[in-house]
């Protein structure tokens, strides 16, 4: 299947910081690329879509200013959390649609710990 | 918008007896219906999927059926192993929406 990857697989940052992740799609292009949060032991909530060229589109209460998404080419989108705080902290996960068959492929998943 | 049920949330099993779990879903627009396994520390992993055309689909020990009338849709595991456990999460899709249930820990003891 499709491969996609995620850059840093975990980091630690303090309180105030920045802190940007990488999603890639590594042997397709993926037009739509998705970030999810998930909290320990509860399933994957939905943040934002990723449209290649285009603004992304958040979820309701999930805030655009703090959580900013790039989506620069067809095989890479970026998170930043802005500001972090503890409360930030959690494990954030990517996916990637392959082709129009909206079948989605994750990514490993970064777990941010903010201090 | 979507709703997807899942249950149970847990569900621990002998080794070699085979493992449930079912789903129910609200739009009966919802065209695919991928289950993944997660497991700890890492991200989802597609293991099986089905489309609104199908009824059944098998891949080895990993079977899901869809009735679309009903609006619900069920993972059967047979012949468990210890490395099947794992978080199991349904999901139900129109074009790229898609929602995903709660979670199902399941644990095979050996």
């Amino acid at each position: 299947g499709a491969v996609v990857s995620q850059h840093p697989s975990r980091v630690i940052c303090k309180s105030g910081t920045s802190v940007k992740i990488e999603c890639r799609s590594l042997d397709f292009q993926a037009t739509t690329m998705f970030w999810y949060r998930q909290f320990p032991k509860q399933s994957l909530m939905l943040m934002a879509t990723s449209n290649e060229g285009s603004k992304a589109t958040y979820e309701q209460g999930v805030e655009k200013d703090k959580f900013l998404i790039n989506h620069a080419s067809l095989t890479l989108s970026t998170l930043t959390v802005t500001s972090a705080h503890p409360e930030d902290s959690s494990f954030y996960i990517c996916s990637a649609i392959s082709g129009a068959i909206n079948e989605q492929f994750f990514g490993p998943g970064t777990r941010l710990t903010v201090l | 918008g979507e709703n997807v049920e899942q249950h149970p949330s847990t569900l621990s099993v002998q080794e070699g007896d085979s493992a449930v779990i079912k789903c129910t879903y609200s739009d009966s627009a919802s065209n695919y219906f991928p289950w993944y396994k997660q497991e700890l520390g890492k991200g989802p992993q597609l293991i099986i999927d089905i489309r609104s055309n199908v009824g059944e689909k098998k891949d080895q020990r990993i079977a899901v059926t869809l009735n679309k009338t009903a609006k619900h849709f069920s993972l059967h595991i047979t012949e468990t192993q210890p490395e099947d456990s794992a978080v199991y999460f349904c999901a139900a899709s129109i074009k790229d929406d898609m929602r995903f249930g709660a979670g199902t820990r399941l644990t095979v003891k050996p």
